[in-house]
């Protein structure tokens, strides 16, 4: 079937506009994950959606990032007045649960370049 | 909290040979899964091996082995046969188990592996 999708798949912006990256995830898959990896920090975990519990957002980096998850499907990263130090790579994962052992499967990832 | 190293940051290995790559963590947690993950070029991360921490038989899929050793925190992969294909950055990662759930993923700085004809 399927896989994780991302779009888009790079992005250019100017620092200080807005940028959304989306992610549409497995079929049928009830847990996203957002990760950011970038040449400084390496990979790192943004955002946790399960079901219709409260995400988990011990991993964003500062109030001008956002995410949300519509419909227990498609999830929309947002990140608001984009500045320099937000250039990475984002990447989504979905995993089916309330198995519990399930692994994450990844999409491609947006490349988000801030001029 | 814990932590993923992987202490070498670039491995080389000709065709067919076989090369391990070396992984260790750090974690108070009893239950846990451990996994290698395959990044190409491509930027597509790969599932390519996993191991529940209960188990004890080292996990095995294909050319693709691990080594983990529980009391010393450690978790290397060992690829035999290597292939052009092979070439890749790879991560370690490591995951909490919860009840009913999975968690974050914790992971290494990965180690960039070419495999040479």
């Amino acid at each position: 079937g399927a896989g994780v999708s991302q779009s888009p798949s790079n992005k250019v912006t100017e620092k200080g506009k807005d940028v959304e990256l989306r992610c549409d995830p497995i079929s049928g898959h009830t847990a996203l994950y957002w990760y950011r990896q970038s040449l400084g920090q390496g990979l790192e975990f943004l955002i946790y959606f399960q079901g219709n519990s409260a995400p988990d957002k011990s991993g964003l980096p500062s109030d001008r990032f956002s995410a949300e998850r519509t419909g227990g499907s498609v999830s929309t990263l947002t990140i608001q007045r984009t500045q320099q130090e937000d250039s990475a790579v984002y990447l989504c994962a979905s995993s089916a649960e309330p198995l519990g052992t399930d692994t994450q499967y990844f999409g491609p990832g947006t490349r988000l370049t801030v001029l | 909290a814990q932590t993923v190293t992987q202490s070498q940051p670039e491995m080389s290995v000709q065709e067919a040979e076989t090369v391990t790559l070396s992984c260790t963590y750090d974690t108070s947690e009893s239950n846990y899964y451990l996994f290698w993950y395959k990044q190409p070029p491509s930027r597509q991360m790969i599932l390519v091996i996993r191991q529940e921490a209960y188990k004890q038989q080292n996990a095995t899929e294909n050319r693709f082995s691990v080594n983990f050793q529980k009391a010393a925190k450690s978790f290397s992969l060992k690829i035999s046969d290597s292939q052009l294909g092979d070439t890749a950055m790879y991560f370690c990662a490591f995951m909490k188990l919860r009840s009913y759930n999975t968690d974050k993923l914790i992971f290494g700085t990965g180690t960039r592996l070419q495999v040479f004809p």
